[in-house]
């Protein structure tokens, strides 16, 4: 499978500990969002990196919330001290080029905060 | 503000009866609206977007700017259309970048 990979696809985890999730994206697109899913409602954005450069974060993205792309590829999201209300399914979507082309998604990482 | 509604969580129907899936959106500037579809076990894949006016597996939506409207429509639904269906509207980001705001999006079942 060529497309975006998220790992891991769920991940169980008591409240006050730290996760990381990893996204790698297709390769050679530039652009990487994260998305935050909770249910009965659509996707939510959180951050935008342009290759390395983290040029955009939601409100949504607390302190707490920490998210790199180090070399312009794979990215990953951290979560730190979890709570509750961080339960939810975290999708990564890569795009390529300028303007509004396609935005390709993973499959996501379920995270549930017990 | 910028906003998507889709205003129906679950749309039941019949196989061969024809669909509509409402989508409104709020949006200051000139709009891009685009469709996407979740099907059981598998990841959001974009359906279809407006500029590009095409028809993906006899669905078919029209950017309404008088309504604010992109509503999806396809005559003759069929089983294997059952999925879930989210409208986005791209908005810029700093950098000529775009983001995409979801609605909450509508579950089509299709009964044979």
């Amino acid at each position: 499978d060529t497309g975006v990979s998220q790992n891991p696809r769920h991940k169980i985890t008591k409240r006050g500990q730290n996760v990381t999730f990893r996204c790698d994206p297709i390769s050679e697109h530039n652009r990487l969002y994260w998305y935050r899913q909770t249910l009965g409602q659509g996707p939510e954005f959180l951050t935008y990196f342009q290759n390395e450069a983290q040029l955009e974060k939601s409100r949504l993205l607390s302190d707490r919330f920490s998210a790199e792309r180090p070399k312009g590829s794979f990215s990953t999201l951290e979560i730190q001290r979890t709570e509750q209300g961080d339960s939810a399914m975290y999708l990564c979507a890569s795009s390529s080029g300028t303007g509004n082309t396609e935005a390709f998604f993973g499959q996501g990482t379920r995270l549930t905060v017990v | 503000a910028q906003r998507v509604t889709q205003p129906e969580k679950l749309l039941s129907v019949f196989k061969g009866a024809p669909v509509e899936l409402k989508c409104n959106y709020s949006y200051s500037g000139s709009p891009e609206l685009f469709w996407y579809v979740q099907y059981s076990r598998q990841r959001l894949q974009l359906l279809l977007r407006h500029i590009s006016r095409e028809s993906i597996k006899g669905f078919t939506a029209d950017l309404n700017k008088g309504e604010t409207s992109f509503h999806l429509k396809k005559p003759f639904a069929q089983e294997e259309d059952s999925a879930m269906y989210y409208c986005a509207l791209s908005t810029s980001l700093s950098g000529g970048y775009n983001k995409l705001i979801f609605g909450a999006g509508t579950r089509l079942a299709v009964h044979p």
